[in-house]
């Protein structure tokens, strides 16, 4: 079973616009990480927040982290048709060194030109 | 600095028969994670190994079997192949508990 979840499942925007991406989780985290998936292809990792953390920025990346509603969002803005793929969040489990990364479903996001 | 390998990219098998699937970590990394993502779902764990060792392993059934190697290669094994083993079989590579984890391109396994 997955534990993450993403909302929306699928986003069409136009280039310049700003696109939202949320997560829900289930259990205690000891960190949040996201993920894009472009078509077919494997998973390439954009940004990890800690728990203790509650906002990051990587480019024109912004994460937030909110561990009392168990929810994470992604912001990217100024998208480019180049960012069109899919978008994962990941969760590990707090304690034992644990590697195991829980995926949601993933937002399938599309930027039209 | 190669990322992470995997091979092949596509295979086609049928019902019952048994497959292979081969990785190769990131230069530095030795740990080797698995995935199996069907068709527009995320990826779910397989199993993890480190040191050779099968160190976590998630919700799949002992016809899933893996190995790593002392060079931190990995294989993954399944037997007795089902239609729905049919995805997308992703390898991930790590240091030891330090994330994130880097993913390969994957191996598309189709069964008939």
């Amino acid at each position: 079973s997955q534990q993450g979840e993403e909302d929306p499942q699928a986003l069409s925007i136009q280039e310049g616009e700003n696109a939202t991406m949320n997560c829900s989780y289930k259990t205690s985290i000891n960190n949040l990480q996201w993920y894009r998936q472009n078509s077919g292809r494997g998973l390439v990792h954009l940004i990890l927040i800690r728990s203790n953390e509650r906002e990051k920025h990587s480019g024109r990346l912004r994460v937030t982290l909110d561990t009392s509603k168990k929810s994470s969002s992604l912001l990217i803005t100024a998208s480019r048709a180049a960012d069109t793929a899919s978008y994962f969040c990941a969760t590990d489990a707090r304690g034992g060194g644990s590697e195991k990364l829980v995926f949601g479903k993933g937002t399938k996001l599309t930027v039209n030109p | 600095d190669a990322g992470v390998t995997q091979s092949p990219t596509h295979l086609i098998k049928t019902r019952g028969q048994q497959v292979t699937l081969r990785c190769s970590p990131k230069s530095g990394h030795d740990t080797v994670s698995w995935y199996q993502q069907a068709l527009g779902q995320g990826p779910q764990f397989i199993f993890q190994y480190y040191e050779e060792e099968e160190r976590q392993r998630g919700n799949f059934p002992d016809r899933f079997s893996g190995h790593q190697f002392p060079n931190y290669s990995s294989e993954l094994n399944v037997n007795a192949l089902l239609l729905g083993d049919s995805a997308l079989y992703l390898c991930a590579s790590s240091l030891g508990g330090i994330q994130p984890q880097h993913f390969g391109d994957g191996t598309r396994l189709s069964i008939l």
